[in-house]
């Protein structure tokens, strides 16, 4: 069991730039989730997918984010035009349907200039 | 909705002592609630979780909460803490059968122990 993956570990950009995180699953976890966590505070969902379908998006997930999980393995979150306001936390969790535990990875910590 | 409290921003707790972490939540049906600990510049490591049956739950490193529905809380506890228990510890809960299987959390609690 290897954990969950994301990468990059770090990005720093400049406001108005796109980004693209990555993160690969455990392997065999059919359930994939995407949530941000600003400092001070707890991390707050933004979408989830069972295998390549994305069956939830958060309020939070405004028309400059978009998730996709291909095949139904690893996933991609895209931030475009940025703003300063998008600096955060990325992080990635997987599960599998029958344990229902979500696991995390490292996230990517997004600064935006 | 759903939402979760955790009501003290920190607690110290010298080491050797009992420690505590107080969680309560709120949400319209059954909770499913869950506790992570997370350590600086890393992702969340899940601790335990109370799906259903004993309201005593037991998890990884000694931790174990309780569940008690009349005051809807999960307070997480360990009968000795460590100097390595030092971290930032979050409440978590999500609604069974709802359909959606987002988690909310708390602001979490930061865990200091005392050698």
């Amino acid at each position: 069991d290897t954990g969950v993956s994301q990468n990059p570990r770090h990005k720093i950009t400049k406001r108005g730039q796109n980004v693209t995180f990555r993160c690969d699953p455990i392997s065999e976890h059919n359930r994939l989730y995407w949530y941000r966590q600003t400092l001070g505070q707890g991390p707050e969902f933004l979408t989830y997918f069972q295998n390549e379908a994305q069956l939830e998006k958060s309020r939070l997930l405004s028309d400059r984010f978009s998730a996709e999980r291909p095949k139904g393995s690893f996933s991609t979150l895209e931030i475009q035009r940025t703003e300063q306001g998008d600096s955060a936390m990325y992080l990635c969790a997987s599960s599998w349907a029958r344990t229902d535990t979500q696991y995390f990875g490292p996230g990517t910590r997004l600064t935006v200039l | 909705a759903q939402s979760v409290a955790q009501p003290e921003d920190q607690v110290n707790v010298a080491e050797g002592n009992p420690l505590t972490v107080k969680c309560t939540y709120s949400v319209s049906g059954n909770p499913y609630l869950f506790w992570y600990v997370q350590y600086p510049n890393r992702g969340l490591q899940f601790l335990l979780k109370y799906i259903t049956g004993d309201n005593l739950v037991k998890g990884s490193y000694g931790f174990e909460a309780e569940f008690n529905k009349s005051q809807t809380s999960f307070h997480l506890k360990k009968p000795s803490a460590l100097v390595s228990d030092s971290a930032l510890y979050f409440c978590a809960v999500r609604v069974s059968g709802a359909g959606s299987y987002q988690l909310t959390f708390g602001k979490g609690t930061k865990l200091s122990v005392i050698p």
